[in-house]
């Protein structure tokens, strides 16, 4: 099965520039998206088709996708972007990567 | 506004059923693939289940298979999971979420399960 591997955790200073990788076979072949996740609350798209942003998800979000890893880029991080992230790629099924807990400090 | 909220979830023994809806409003259900995705306690996220527009075709993650079934009525605008054979390690907070080009734009508040005896 399509298995899909990222940092347990990474770190930032504030008003640095964070990057979460998301690593999977070929994962450039396919569209790459991701999710952000605060603690008890539900999952929220804020990259999707590898580098697109939904409205309302600040500019400071980007993506990119390329051989075996996407990843995602946080420039001028703050505060409130501390959370868990999450890739999600699709092979014949929707697979998730393991989570990445951005601490931001 | 798209909103879509869960219900149903709550305590199960081991080996019992447990049926969970997600009542959806704001967009077209009908024209949306839908998910459920689960979050065990203090873990990543997993696709459990999906199902097309008319309900035609339905897919399972592996584990689940035989054992729960998705469905939907699209006149009520609602999602479903029947769970069936339940075990401790179904015990999670299951998402409904909305499909769009393979990804999930959105997503329930979540109703958690806990398989226990």
């Amino acid at each position: 099965s399509y298995e899909l591997t990222q940092p347990p955790s990474v770190s930032v200073s504030p008003g640095q520039t964070a990057s979460i990788t998301c690593s999977g076979d070929e994962l450039g072949d396919k569209y790459a998206c991701w999710y952000q996740q605060k603690p008890g609350q539900s999952p929220v798209l804020v990259i999707y088709q590898d580098s697109k942003r939904p409205s309302g998800i600040p500019e400071r979000f980007s993506g990119s996708n390329s051989g075996n890893t996407a990843t995602l880029t946080i420039s001028g991080t703050q505060a409130m972007d501390e959370a868990d992230y999450y890739c999600q790629a699709w092979d014949n099924s929707p697979v998730f990567g393991g989570g990445t807990k951005l601490t931001v400090l | 506004e798209v909103q879509l909220v869960e219900s149903g979830g709550g305590l199960v023994q081991p080996g019992g059923s447990l049926r969970l809806s997600c009542a959806a409003s704001g967009f077209t259900f009908s024209s949306y693939w839908m998910s459920w995705v689960r979050q065990a306690p203090g873990k990543g996220l997993e696709w459990v289940a999906n199902i097309k527009q008319d309900g035609s075709d339905k897919y399972y993650v592996d584990s689940v298979k035989g054992r729960f079934t998705i469905s939907r009525d699209n006149a009520k605008n609602s999602l479903y999971l029947q769970m069936n054979s339940l075990r401790a390690e179904d015990t999670a907070v299951y998402y409904c979420a909305r499909e769009d080009s393979m990804y999930f734009d959105y997503w329930g508040q979540g109703t958690l399960v806990t398989v226990s005896s």
